[in-house]
């Protein structure tokens, strides 16, 4: 199993749409999770972090569920500025500064 | 600007050759991160540094890629006998805290023909 793994997507919706994606781990131990995104040929950049009683921000909303190691991102009313790479990042190894990335989902909004 | 610099942007190289990647981070930020990025890829961690010190070198593929931070600051990424497997995005990121949200520069694009 990855340590971490995401749907590579990609996701195409039209604007005003809600769309949600998942990121799986495989460290039960692992404490710090994160939401980065990445416009296309730039650097990541931190969009949230995930908190372990969730956590909004506007029209984003993140879920940890460490049952089943999974962190979620929800987006709602999207924006055709939405248009990114999200990265789902966690910290591995027990070692704080190990912070893993997936390979990134996709995102494209429509008109 | 005080954002995190790195030099060179770009990179042309012939296998075989020694390459130096150079991350400047925010001042006074004390962890260092170096992570590459292939096309459709996730940034791939290389190592740590909290201080001077490689706190997790565990990325790091092989021995002919190194790093150093010798005075906590500025940090020299280092790669020995590149190979065409080598050509990636060599992105750098500083933190104030060891986990706390990372900064990139815009990266070094290396290309090992």
């Amino acid at each position: 199993r990855k340590e971490v793994e995401q749907d590579p997507g990609p996701f195409n919706v039209p604007e005003g749409a809600t769309v949600a994606f998942n990121c799986t781990y495989s460290n039960s131990a692992s404490q710090s999770f994160f939401w980065y995104r990445q416009d296309c040929r730039k650097e990541p950049k931190l969009l949230m972090s995930v908190y372990s009683s969730g956590n909004e921000d506007g029209r984003f909303t993140a879920q940890l569920n460490r049952a089943s190691q999974y962190i979620s991102l929800l987006i709602r009313d999207s924006k055709l500025s939405d248009s990114a790479t999200y990265l789902c990042v966690v910290n591995m190894r027990g070692s704080q500064g190990n912070l893993i990335f997936g390979k990134g989902t996709k995102l494209s909004v429509k008109p | 600007g005080a954002g995190v610099s790195q030099t060179p942007s770009n990179k042309v190289t012939e296998k075989g050759k020694y390459v130096e990647l150079r991350c400047d981070p925010i001042s006074g930020h004390t962890a260092l991160y170096w992570y590459r990025q292939s096309l459709g890829q996730g940034p791939e961690f290389l190592i740590y540094f909290q201080g001077t010190g490689a706190a997790d070198d565990s990325g790091l593929p092989n021995d002919r890629f190194f790093a150093v931070r010798p005075e906590g600051s500025v940090s020299t990424l280092k790669i020995q006998r590149t190979e065409r497997g080598d050509s990636a995005v060599y992105l750098c990121a500083s933190s104030l805290l060891p986990v706390g949200e990372l900064f990139f520069g815009e990266g070094s694009r290396l290309t090992v023909l």
